[in-house]
């Protein structure tokens, strides 16, 4: 098996503009989370999916983020209007299958916003 | 409230010495799961291992033990005869009850983690 991929791995962007990241899961795995990571602190869960369906989002995620996985494989996570306090490691993570509850990270992108 | 607490930042130690990371957690559910997660220099989160609520037993994995108490709410990691390659930073997280799928697990609440380094 694969791991879990993210791309890109590194996006510096100026403040204001919008920026998307994709992640793909391990082939099969049908639960997928987003985490985002600041600087000395541990991941802070955003959101997460079962196949298609986003089962639950984290009051960190304001209206600038959306995601989405619309096929039940990859993700897409886009920030709209960056600001520098959007500037993290974001992670992304799946697991194997429903009632299992072990997740895999992927290696994460990290957003520099100016 | 849910919340894991690690409240060591920063721990050195020589090379060959053991070490014991400490995790606190607080939660309401009966049901639940922790995990010990090392985040190397490299950047990508690996797992180390699961433990459920109703297993209290200790494990041992080669040079990595972790002991799991609920009275106390803990389940510290040791490292035995550490080794450079152990350097990184550990999370502890836990994993509450997920309530859409009768007991599956959905979010991983870290702690801040805890920089280990280990010293030649």
């Amino acid at each position: 098996d694969t791991g879990v991929s993210q791309d890109p791995r590194h996006k510096i962007t100026k403040r204001g503009q919008n920026v998307t990241f994709r992640c793909d899961p391990i082939s099969e795995h049908n639960r997928l989370y987003w985490y985002r990571q600041t600087l000395g602190q541990g991941p802070e869960f955003l959101t997460y999916f079962q196949n298609e369906a986003q089962l639950e989002k984290s009051r960190l995620l304001s209206d600038r983020f959306s995601a989405e996985r619309p096929k039940g494989s990859f993700s897409t996570l886009e920030i709209q209007r960056t600001e520098q306090g959007d500037s993290a490691m974001y992670l992304c993570a799946s697991s194997p299958r429903r009632g299992t509850d072990t997740q895999y990270f992927g290696p994460g992108t990290r957003l520099t916003v100016l | 409230a849910q919340k894991v607490t690690q409240a060591q930042t920063e721990i050195s130690v020589v090379e060959k010495e053991d070490v014991t990371l400490d995790c606190v957690y607080e939660t309401r559910d009966t049901t639940y799961y922790l995990f010990w997660y090392k985040q190397p220099p490299s950047g990508e989160l690996v797992f180390l291992i699961r433990r459920n609520s109703f297993d209290e037993q200790n494990e041992i994995s080669g040079r990595y033990s972790w002991n799991f108490q609920k009275s106390t709410s803990s389940f510290n990691f040791t490292i035995t005869a550490s080794q450079v390659v152990d350097s990184a930073v550990y999370f502890c997280a836990l994993s509450p009850n997920d309530m859409n799928y009768g007991g599956a697990t959905n979010k991983l609440i870290f702690g801040t983690g805890t920089l280990l380094a280990i010293q030649p």
